[in-house]
């Protein structure tokens, strides 16, 4: 059974930092890797999806690897911004298109 | 407009009651499922369709039940409901027909059992 974990639970940086976030699963066996952001009270918004095939997908400020073979996943988000206060989810996907979420870093950048 | 949207956005309601959540898009996705989301524990999958004929169940669904009405109406049915079914739902679509894969979510459903 495929487990996502996401440490730190909260993460608190100064306006500026670059953000680094960490998702660790432990099956190998994925199709796919997606991070999300949700907002209080919100739905989760797309980020990035990586694809097994891919180690790496860029939006913007945004940057997300993948190594599957040893089970983890990383966001950047380069000079971060107030904007960015939010709680990130990383996702993978096994067989029948079903997701296992982690339990989300909940992050606040401070002016 | 929404591309997924969940009515209610909001319902208190009290044990033993049958409640009801549902969810359109307008994104002509072929798959919906149905999470619940807990403080801490992420999002944990309830029910999933791949077509209107095929329902299939997620890793925590018992007292729950769902409906595909229509490609695109999917519903989530909690039949007596409990408090420990307090929680954030979300319904997600996804489209098999690119090859991301990629799931798409509404905006949620806070639900409160008293």
């Amino acid at each position: 059974k495929q487990e996502v974990t996401q440490i730190p639970a909260a993460l608190s940086v100064p306006e500026g930092e670059n953000l680094v976030l960490n998702c660790s699963f432990t099956d190998s066996a994925i199709y796919n890797l997606q991070w999300f952001r949700q907002d209080p009270g919100k739905g989760l918004t797309s980020l990035l999806l990586i694809q097994s095939s891919q180690r790496e997908q860029t939006s913007g400020r945004l940057n997300a690897s993948l190594d599957k073979s040893s089970g983890r996943s990383t966001l950047y988000i380069a000079a971060s911004q107030p904007g960015d206060s939010a709680t990130y989810l990383c996702a993978g996907e096994a067989a029948g298109n079903k997701l296992t979420f982690g339990g989300g870093t909940r992050v606040l950048v401070k002016p | 407009d929404a591309d997924v949207t969940q009515t209610p956005r909001n319902r208190i309601t009290k044990t033993g009651k049958r409640i009801m959540l549902e969810c359109s898009q307008t994104k002509g996705h072929d798959r919906m499922y149905w999470y619940r989301q807990d403080p801490g524990l992420g999002l944990r999958l309830i029910y999933y369709s791949f077509d209107v004929k095929d329902i299939n169940k997620g890793e925590i669904s018992d007292g729950y039940s769902v409906s595909r009405q229509a490609q695109a109406k999917f519903s989530l049915s909690l039949e007596s409901a409990i408090p420990n079914q307090t929680a954030l739902y979300f319904c997600a679509t996804s489209d098999t027909t690119g090859a991301r894969d990629e799931q798409f979510f509404g905006p949620g459903t806070r639900l409160t059992v008293l």
